[in-house]
């Protein structure tokens, strides 16, 4: 049973250009989480998802970042026009029902922009 | 509101114990515990969601108090393999997300 897919593993982008972030949940997990971490920080919630609804996306930056969980394929966190702040590993989370269970994560994408 | 985790950083011989606490403001609905090592993603340890409840094994255990405001997690007779980031997630409901705490980096020296 594999666990939480993220592609890509490392990811740069020049200032301006787009970033995409997959992720794939475990097998029977219907819900998603995104974390963003700066390096030697804590993990600061972006958004949750579940199939085809953003259920809380209270930690995404009004602009430029959006995240869809469509009914078939994985999740996508995809940032525009990307900033050298934006430079992080983002880790996405899945969970069989909320949050009785906790989480597992993947192996993040760490983003880069130069 | 993010929960407080206290110490920032924890030095052990191997052999030793640990402590690492995580406190709230307000009563949760449950607490969970993670280790992180470097340049990995965390890995799930345990979901406390009772108040008084204890849970783990004799080695890596944690609790959650009567008022479910805080949760202590104990590393006993600590490992080489037991160095990394322990994070607290918390969470007010059944049905949202969970907000971390900074870490404990804990680092075990032979």
């Amino acid at each position: 049973n594999a666990g939480v897919m993220q592609n890509p593993r490392h990811l740069v982008r020049r200032r301006g250009q787009e970033a995409r972030l997959r992720c794939s949940p475990m097998k029977g997990h219907s819900h998603v989480y995104w974390y963003r971490q700066l390096p030697e920080e804590g993990l600061k919630f972006m958004v949750y998802l579940q199939k085809e609804n953003i259920i809380d996306e209270s930690g995404m930056p009004k602009e430029r970042f959006s995240a869809e969980f469509p009914k078939e394929g994985p999740s996508i966190l995809r940032i525009q026009q990307v900033v050298r702040g934006d430079s992080a590993a983002y880790f996405c989370a899945s969970s069989p029902l909320g949050e009785t269970y906790g989480y597992t994560f993947g192996s993040g994408t760490r983003l880069t922009v130069v | 509101q993010q929960p407080v985790q206290s110490p920032q950083a924890v030095i052990l011989r191997e052999g030793e114990d640990a402590v690492i606490n995580c406190s709230s403001s307000k009563a949760l609905y449950s607490v969970h515990w993670y280790r992180q090592k470097h340049g990995e993603a965390p890995v799930f340890l345990m979901i406390l969601l009772k108040g008084g409840e204890q849970k783990g094994h004799e080695k890596i255990s944690a609790s959650f108090n009567e008022k479910k405001q805080q949760s202590s997690l104990y590393l006993t007779a600590s490992q080489l393999s037991y160095s990394g980031t322990y994070f607290c997630g918390i969470s007010r409901g059944n049905a949202g997300k969970s907000t971390f705490g900074d870490g404990t980096t804990l680092t075990v020296k032979p």
